[in-house]
């Protein structure tokens, strides 16, 4: 079945590491997306690509970064300069501006 | 930042009942409104894409209304099982999609 995985489910990060955060998805979708959700605040994008290659800043792009090498991935880089990185990281994937997302199940980052 | 709003924030009914949510949003720089179920433990499932002022989508027992002119839809759901028990969020796509905060909706047997 097609669909996007993320992975690790749980990360524990320590003050000043950075951690990566996995995305991938076999549905052939050219766009993917990273949101962040915090307790009691709707989904905020992070980072947004729309091709191989290429990736814009989306809302809270500050201390995140990214790479879009191949179509399948989408890897989100939390670094010691995000000044409050504990929350739910979900990425997502469409396969064109107006139609719906495909979801991952996301990753509860906690930083120790 | 674009304001997407939700209300209610949270909504109790009992199974049977019928009920509904309101989502309001910019109403420049239309592109689409999107509807998403989001169920505990589970990813967002998206149920309505829709683009078009006058808009109706239905799906089983839940349907949507889109007014692009005054800048609001809204979710019905008819006969409300408990299985409908979920955050129902709704995303403004302008240049990027934006999410309202959601309304947690819980059907009691």
């Amino acid at each position: 079945d097609g669909g996007i995985t993320q992975s690790p489910k749980y990360l524990f990060r320590k003050e000043g590491q950075n951690v990566t955060l996995s995305c991938e998805q076999n549905l052939n979708h050219d766009a993917m997306y990273w949101y962040r959700q915090d307790p009691g605040q709707g989904l905020r994008l992070i980072y947004y690509s729309q091709i191989v290659n290429d990736f814009q800043k989306g809302d809270i792009a500050e201390g995140y970064s990214v790479s879009r090498e191949k179509k399948e991935s989408f890897p989100l880089t939390v670094t010691s300069a995000q000044k409050n990185p504990t929350a739910f990281y979900l990425c997502a994937s469409n396969i064109d501006f107006n139609s719906g997302y495909t979801f991952g199940s996301g990753t509860r980052l906690t930083v120790v | 930042i674009l304001n997407v709003e939700q209300s209610p924030q949270s909504l109790h009914v009992q199974e049977g009942d019928s009920t509904n949510f309101t989502c309001s949003f910019p109403s420049s720089n239309f592109y689409a409104l999107h509807w998403y179920r989001w169920e505990t433990a589970k990813s967002p499932e998206a149920l309505f894409v829709m683009t078009l002022n006058g808009d109706e989508k239905k799906k089983g027992r839940i349907s949507a209304t889109l007014n692009t002119k005054e800048g609001y839809s809204y979710l019905y759901i008819k006969g409300s099982q408990p299985e409908d028990s979920a955050t129902y969020l709704c995303a403004f796509s302008g240049s990027r999609l934006t999410f309202g905060e959601g309304t947690q909706l819980t059907v009691n047997p």
